[in-house]
């Protein structure tokens, strides 16, 4: 029964390895986020794609590619992974994008999926 | 672009006591405030919001939060903690999406 969900829940890996993150929600949402976690616990937006469309796509390497096969899904892949990349990241879903008068699009996210790069 | 400023990283606190975690926002015409929850090794979870009127939020687990205006702050408030309120926090405003701030490790100690 869970909202949303990601898997793997830990990932580790080498240098240089490709690797992707699933996540989906049964929330009925239209719109997903992806969020990058920093060891300093700062979040910040990556992607966000609303009915299947990339509608917010902040500064981050091309090495990073999010696809949403559905509006229930948003895979992140990741290319040549680096060390830097060592991170939690977050799904997240909302009913749409951005506000629309009194109606709540309380974001609900994902449990996570902690990424070790060795 | 929209941002929050948490001023405090971390708030150690006893058991029973008060606490105020402190949030400021960069000023705006229109603003949209929230305060999420990160317990351990968990999701983040939507404690309150502010989308327009009472200034005065009430959230879940007995949270609470004040817009006010005149500071730029939107402060979270709890009478009285529990040690299952050890956990971060996060203040975010909307901007085109969320945009957080450093989060406030909040401890609980008896």
């Amino acid at each position: 029964d869970t909202a949303v969900s990601q898997t793997p829940k830990y990932l580790v890996t080498q240098m240089g390895n490709d690797k992707s993150i699933k996540c989906e929600q049964n929330l009925g949402h239209d719109t997903m986020y992806w969020y990058k976690q920093d060891s300093k616990k700062f979040l910040k937006i990556m992607f966000s794609y609303n009915n299947k469309e990339l509608i917010i796509n902040e500064t981050v390497p091309n090495r990073f590619s999010p696809k949403s096969p559905d509006k229930a899904h948003l895979n992140l892949h990741i290319n040549s992974l680096e060390l830097g990349d060592s991170a939690v990241y977050f799904c997240a879903s909302s009913h749409s994008w951005g506000l629309a008068g009194d109606r709540t699009d309380t974001q609900y996210f994902g449990p996570g999926t902690r990424l070790t790069v060795l | 672009a929209q941002s929050v400023t948490q001023l405090d990283s971390q708030v150690p606190v006893f058991e029973e006591a008060p606490v105020e975690l402190r949030c400021n926002y960069s000023s705006s015409v229109s603003v949209y405030l929230f305060w999420y929850v990160q317990y351990p090794n968990q999701g983040l979870q939507l404690l309150l919001k502010y989308l327009s009127g009472s200034t005065l939020v009430k959230g879940i687990n007995g949270f609470e939060a004040e817009f006010n205006k005149s500071q730029t702050s939107f402060h979270l408030r709890k009478p009285s903690v529990h040690i299952s309120d050890t956990a971060e926090y996060f203040c975010a405003v909307w901007g085109y999406a969320l945009n957080f701030g450093k989060g406030t490790s909040l401890l609980v100690t008896p």
